[in-house]
C-alpha cells in the first residue's frame, strides 16, 4: 500500500495566527512530497515541492516566507501557514512519492484551514 | 493554451452506461498519464496511470492513450452512482511534477 495522512484534518483559527500542517507517508519513505491548495471548485494548485533534506521549490507567486515548508525526514513533511488571513482559507493536500518512483504521487486526505 | 484541458461538464449518465472521460494536453514530451479521481470534500484517489499508447484496462476502467494526438481518456464500464464524483487528469510533463486539469464532474444517475 502507499497511505500517506495528514493532520490536522481541519482547523479554524484566528486571522493573524500560524497553523502547521503535517504530512507523513506511512508505510514508505518518500524523498519528494508535494504541496496543493485547492479553492471551491477549482483544480488542484501546486505550491510548492518538498524534498528530503533540502530548502523546498516554490511555484510562481506562492510566498515562501509566508507557507513555510520543513522536509525533515523520508516519512514527514510539514507546512506552516503563517500570519493566516481569511483569503488564504482553502483546502490544502499534500501527496508524496514512493522513493525510487518518478511519477506516481500518493495523496493525503487533505487538510480544510478556515481563516475567520 | 491550459496545459491539460478537459470538459468541465457536468457528464451525466444512467447507471449501467459507459461514461467517457476526456483530455487532452499540449506538452508533447510528457511520458506519464494519471487519473484521479475525487469526490466532493476529499482529497483526489489515483484509479489508473497509463505510460504507452493504447488501450489498460483495470476492472471496470479503461484508461487510453494517444500520444499523437495528445490526448488521454477514460471509459467507466457498467457506471454506478458510486461513481459520481470530478474525475481529475494529470500530466507528468517533467521529473516528478504533476499538472492537473480542472475536472470533469460525473453524475451517475439510478
Amino acid at each position: 500500500g502507499a497511505v500517506v495522512s495528514q493532520h490536522p484534518s481541519r482547523v479554524i483559527c484566528k486571522s493573524g495566527t500560524s497553523v502547521k500542517i503535517e504530512c507523513r507517508s506511512l508505510d514508505f519513505q518518500a524523498t519528494t512530497m508535494f504541496w496543493y491548495r485547492q479553492f471551491p471548485k477549482k483544480s488542484l494548485m501546486l505550491m510548492a515541492t518538498s524534498n528530503e533534506g533540502s530548502k523546498a521549490t516554490y511555484e510562481q507567486g506562492v510566498e515562501k516566507d509566508k507557507f513555510l515548508i520543513n522536509h525533515a525526514s523520508l516519512t514527514l513533511s510539514t507546512l506552516t501557514v503563517t500570519s493566516a488571513h481569511p483569503e488564504d482559507s482553502s483546502f490544502y493536500i499534500c501527496s508524496a512519492l514512493k522513493r525510487g518512483s518518478t511519477d506516481t504521487q500518493y495523496f493525503g486526505p487533505g487538510t480544510r484551514l478556515t481563516v475567520l | 493554451q491550459k496545459e491539460v484541458e478537459q470538459n468541465s461538464g457536468p457528464l451525466s449518465v444512467p447507471e449501467g452506461a459507459i461514461a467517457s472521460l476526456n483530455c487532452t494536453y499540449s506538452d508533447r514530451g510528457s511520458q506519464s498519464f494519471f487519473w484521479y479521481r475525487q469526490y466532493s470534500g476529499k482529497s483526489p484517489e489515483l484509479i489508473m496511470s497509463i505510460y504507452s499508447n493504447g488501450d489498460k484496462e483495470d476492472g471496470r476502467f479503461t484508461a487510453q492513450l494517444n500520444k499523437a494526438s495528445q490526448y488521454v481518456s477514460l471509459l467507466i464500464r457498467d457506471s454506478q452512482p458510486s461513481d459520481s464524483a470530478t474525475y481529475l487528469c494529470a500530466v507528468n510533463p517533467s521529473a516528478r511534477q504533476l499538472t492537473f486539469g480542472s475536472g470533469t464532474q460525473l453524475t451517475v444517475l439510478p
